[in-house]
Formats: C-alpha cells, sequence, structure tokens
C-alpha cells in the first residue's frame, strides 16, 4: 500500500487561480517532500518540509504539515499554464529512509 | 553532464530478451535509487545503493531484475527475458547521502516489451 496518497487525482483550474493539493501518509516520518513531474521527464524536487516544521514557503509554493493528522498540503498560488504537470509527495520509509511516492496528482493549468 | 543522465532514453524490446539500463549519477553523490513508474502511476521503488552496496533490494519485482554499481558512479539495472508487464518508465536518482532528503532525478528509460 502507499505510504503517501495524494488528492484529488486531477485537478483542472484556470491560469491565476490558486491549487490546492493534499497528501496524507501512514507511518511517523521526518521529513515529507514534493516533487513536480512534467509530461514525459524525471521528477523535480520542490519542496521539503521537516517534522517541527508546520509551515514553508519557496515562491508561489506553500507547504503546510500536520503531524497530529498526518497530512500535507501544497498551495500553488497564482498559477500559470507552465504549472501544468503530475505533483507527487514522498515520505523516507524503511530502515534506510528511501523515499515512497504517492500516485501523484495531475494539474491542468488552462490558459 | 551536471544532472542524473540515463540511457537509453526508449528501449523496445522483444519478449524474452534481456535490457540493460544505465545511470550516471551526479558526481559526487553516494547513494544512488532505481524506481519504476507504469504509465499513469506514481513510482515504484526497485533498489538503493550506498557507495557500491545495496543494502536495500526489497523493491526488486523478481529474480530476473538486478542492478550493480561501479563505486560511487555508474549503476546498471539488467532485465532478463523480458515481460510485457516490466513495460515502464525506470527511473534512476542520485543524492549527496541518504538520508538528507532531495533526490536528483534523471529523465528516465522508457522501456516497451513486445
Amino acid at each position: 500500500s502507499q505510504q503517501g496518497e495524494e488528492d484529488p487525482q486531477a485537478l483542472s483550474i484556470q491560469e491565476g487561480e490558486n491549487a490546492t493539493m493534499n497528501c496524507s501518509y501512514k507511518t511517523s516520518i521526518n521529513n515529507l517532500q514534493w516533487y513536480r513531474q512534467n509530461s514525459g521527464r524525471g521528477l523535480v524536487h520542490l519542496i521539503l518540509i521537516r517534522s517541527n516544521e508546520r509551515e514553508k514557503h519557496s515562491g508561489r509554493l506553500r507547504v503546510t504539515l500536520d503531524t497530529s493528522k498526518k497530512s500535507s498540503s501544497l498551495l500553488i498560488t497564482a498559477s500559470r499554464a507552465a504549472d501544468t504537470a503530475s505533483y507527487f509527495c514522498a515520505t523516507p520509509t524503511g530502515a534506510n529512509s528511501k523515499l515512497t511516492f504517492g500516485k501523484g496528482i495531475t494539474l491542468s493549468v488552462r490558459p | 553532464g551536471a544532472g542524473v543522465s540515463q540511457s537509453p532514453s526508449n528501449k523496445v524490446t522483444e519478449k524474452g530478451k534481456d535490457v540493460e539500463l544505465r545511470c550516471d549519477p551526479i558526481s559526487g553523490h553516494t547513494a544512488l535509487y532505481w524506481y519504476r513508474q507504469r504509465l499513469g502511476q506514481g513510482l515504484e521503488f526497485l533498489i538503493y545503493f550506498q557507495g557500491n552496496s545495496a543494502p536495500d533490494k526489497s523493491g526488486l519485482p523478481s529474480d530476473r531484475f538486478s542492478a550493480e554499481r561501479t563505486g560511487e558512479s555508474v549503476s546498471t539495472l539488467t532485465i532478463q527475458r523480458t515481460q510485457q508487464e516490466d513495460s515502464a518508465v525506470y527511473l534512476c536518482a542520485s543524492s549527496p547521502q541518504p538520508n538528507t532528503g532531495e533526490l536528483f532525478f534523471g529523465e528516465g528509460s522508457r522501456l516497451t516489451v513486445l
């Protein structure tokens, strides 16, 4: 079963709107990461939030982490067509802390 | 180059053939990971290298899959007697040290087994 599960599975918004994506996980973590994947490409790291942090910002990205609910959200403000991609949350799991990824959210931003 | 390099970018093979996929990590990165991504799906962990040893190979789906790494450099993922269900994108990632967060991904090798 997936450690991280994102919702919604797909999101379609108009350029300029905000996009909110959620991730839930099952086990205790020391950090949670979000990645973006453009169609046919590899994954690109967006942001990492540690378990002792509640919120983190990077440009138009805002990530929150609620360890009591085992959930995180990724907010992209003032979306652009170039934000169209799949977004994945990932958490370190197991003895070697390998990253376990969710199934991803497909974001479409209409120009 | 500056990033993780994978080759071939695309490979079409016939069922039953062996394939080798190559990953050149970022220079100096000691940790290297292989993941598999089926169409429209998330990433499945396959194997993790620290240096040239593989402390975690728990994700390899069968004994047809194997991987090796030369020092802290190139890694090769080998799939023997390929099956149609092996069709996927195989992604390689590296990081400066294990457990330090960000992974740097290559563009992947798309494998199609006919």
